[in-house]
Order: structure tokens, then sequence, then C-alpha cells
């Protein structure tokens, strides 16, 4: 299995408060992503990252922001989390050719009451 | 534009059944990738299968066994004498090798139940 992991795994947090997410590989993979999962909704792209410090949005990018300033990590914050970011959150990595596979972390549920 | 379809939503079937997941896609590229994941009910994504555009084999893995036409666009997915332990959502996604963003683009999902 990749070396993914994700912290926190379980998160409780209030409206309005910020929320950091955290991706860590041991791949060295060049890209790393991140996605919610909601019902219905399948899985959607937040942000990416093809090199620390290079980063882009994903399809559903607003609330969210990232930071990559080491190859090994991925951070997602939530600057002030709101309800209908309550969610599954995966973190994804992959080497970057065209064609290459992503893996995946374990995931995160996010609750914001 | 790319597009990945999962029509069938949910799937339930008895075990030992046979059962196909459909998958039909839409790219403008001459080279893609096409892939399948599995999520079991204790929510891992698993990578099961990637294929190339230039790779029309079928591939067979035990049970498992995938068709890619391009024909009809489609990348189904077939599992030969289900079992208990195949239940899952099974996502199918599509990347094209063309920029620089190396993004998946993915289905819905189709959730499968296998019953006993």
């Amino acid at each position: 299995d990749a070396g993914i992991t994700q912290s926190p795994r379980h998160k409780v947090t209030e409206t309005g408060t910020p929320v950091t997410l955290r991706c860590h590989q041991t791949e060295n993979h060049r890209y790393m992503y991140w996605y919610r999962q909601d019902p219905g909704h399948g899985l959607r792209l937040i942000h990416y990252s093809y090199g620390v410090k290079d980063t882009d949005k994903g399809e559903v990018s607003d609330g969210y922001s990232v930071s990559r300033s080491k190859t090994e990590d991925f951070l997602l914050t939530l600057e002030s989390a709101t309800s209908s970011q309550t969610s599954v959150y995966f973190c994804a990595i992959s080497e970057g050719l065209a064609g290459n596979e992503q893996f995946f972390g374990p995931g995160t549920r996010l609750t914001v009451l | 534009a790319q597009k990945v379809t999962q029509a069938q939503t949910e799937i339930s079937v008895v075990e030992k059944e046979d059962v196909t997941l459909d998958c039909v896609y839409e790219t403008r590229d001459t080279t893609y990738y096409l892939f399948w994941y599995k999520q079991p009910p204790s929510g891992e994504l698993v990578f099961l299968i990637r294929r190339n555009s230039f790779d029309e084999q079928n591939e067979i893995s035990g049970r498992y066994s995938w068709n890619f036409q391009k024909s009809t666009s489609s990348f189904n997915f077939t599992i030969t004498a289900s079992q208990v332990v195949d239940s899952a959502v099974y996502f199918c996604a599509l990347s094209e090798e063309g920029g620089n963003n190396r993004k998946l683009i993915w289905g819905l999902g189709t959730s499968l139940a296998v019953n006993p």
C-alpha cells in the first residue's frame, strides 16, 4: 500500500472556526490532491499540487486553501468552516506521469456544527 | 468536454451471480486513460485497474474482468461469481494525457450489494 496518512481522521468543529487537515506521504510522489466525497456527488476535486509550492484549484475550491511547503505534506485549510463543508475528505497522490493512477489516504470525516 | 457516466446507481445481486458495471466516457483526446476504483463499506478507495486508449485488450484478474470498447466509448467491469466481499461502491474515472494537471474525471459510482 502507498504510504499516505491523513490527520485527523475525525473532527467535529463549529461553524466559523478554522480547520486544517494534513496529508502526509512517504512515496515521494510529485502530485497530491484533495477531494471531498458527498452522497450523490461522488468525488470532487478541491485543490491539487504538482510540486512544492505549486498548487491549483479544482472544481470546488471556494472556501478552501492549500499549502505545500515540503514534498511529503499537503495541507488543506478551511478558513472559516461552514456546515456545507461537512464531508469526508480524501487525500491522493500520484507520480505525475500521464496516466498514473492515484492512491488514496484513509480519509478524514469532518463535521461542522 | 470530458465526462464519465455510470448509469447504474445501485445494483443488488445474489451471491454467485455474475454482474457487470457499466462505464461510458466522453473525451476529445486520442490518448487517454481509464481507471476503476473500489470503495468498500470501510471507506478506503482502492485502485483496481488502469487502461490506456491504445490497449483494447480485455483484462482478467481472477473473478474480475474489464471490457474496453473504443467504438462505444465504454469500459465495463464484470465480476464473475460475485461474493459478499464484493459489496462496495465502484468508481470509473478518466484521465487525458495533455496538460499539466493530471486530474481524474470521476463517475458518480455504482453501489453494488451482493446478498448471501
